[in-house]
């Protein structure tokens, strides 16, 4: 398909185990966003790539969480050690134009269970 | 970041009455004004945006209004339709690389 592709839809791990969230943006998207959803609430910024240049990591919330973007496309979120609280469902966003100027597009999201 | 307030929290009408829901934001600077429809165990997509230079944009039902000096804008949908029901988002941004967004709104639509 056309549209932002997510992986997996579901995870369910253990408490302390590292868990990888992939995502896969829209071919020629420079502009890539990762945000976390709490049940019921609304959407909290994670990191944010923009072509080659040094990502803007202001709003992982600890050190465990990471991100990477290889080659300008696909991007995997690492959180390491997972706590009860990392539970959300996880949604990815690109943007052809970058700048925080223009459409979003989002994935259908991970949904991440911590036991 | 832009700090965003989005009001009300809950709204609830009748189908076919008209729903009005506002985003008051930070940072004068911003330029780039999006509204967000997201279904349940969907991410959210854009329904309409304006930017800086425009005060008002309609698409069919529903509308954006702007009102930089107040830095305020509202979302409006008339008509209501159950498939209305969803939850609404606002993300004005323009400055910042992050697009921040309000906490949402949870319309329900009765039909």
């Amino acid at each position: 398909g056309a549209g932002v592709s997510q992986s997996p839809s579901n995870k369910v791990t253990e408490k302390g185990k590292d868990v990888e969230l992939r995502c896969d943006p829209i071919s020629g998207h420079t502009a890539l966003y990762w945000y976390r959803q709490s049940l019921g609430q609304g959407l909290e910024f994670l990191i944010y790539f923009q072509g080659n240049s040094a990502p803007d990591k202001s709003g992982l919330p600890s050190d465990r969480f990471s991100a990477e973007r290889t080659g300008g496309s696909v991007s995997t979120l690492t959180i390491q050690r997972t706590q009860q609280e990392d539970s959300a469902v996880y949604l990815c966003a690109s943007s052809l134009s970058g700048q925080a100027t223009g459409e979003l597009f989002f994935g259908e999201g991970s949904r991440l269970t911590v036991l | 970041g832009e700090n965003v307030e989005q009001h009300p929290s809950t709204l609830s009408v009748q189908e076919g009455d008209s729903a009005v829901i506002k985003c008051t934001y930070s940072d004068s600077a911003s330029n780039y004004f999006p509204w967000y429809k997201q279904e349940l165990g969907k991410g959210p997509q854009l329904i309409i945006d304006i930017r800086s230079n425009v005060g008002e944009k309609k698409d069919q039902r529903i509308a954006v209004t702007l009102n930089k000096t107040a830095k305020h804008f509202s979302l409006h949908i008339t008509e209501t339709q159950p498939e209305d029901s969803a939850v609404y988002f606002c993300a004005p941004s323009g400055r910042y690389n992050d697009m921040r967004f309000g906490a949402g709104t949870r319309l329900t639509v009765k039909p």
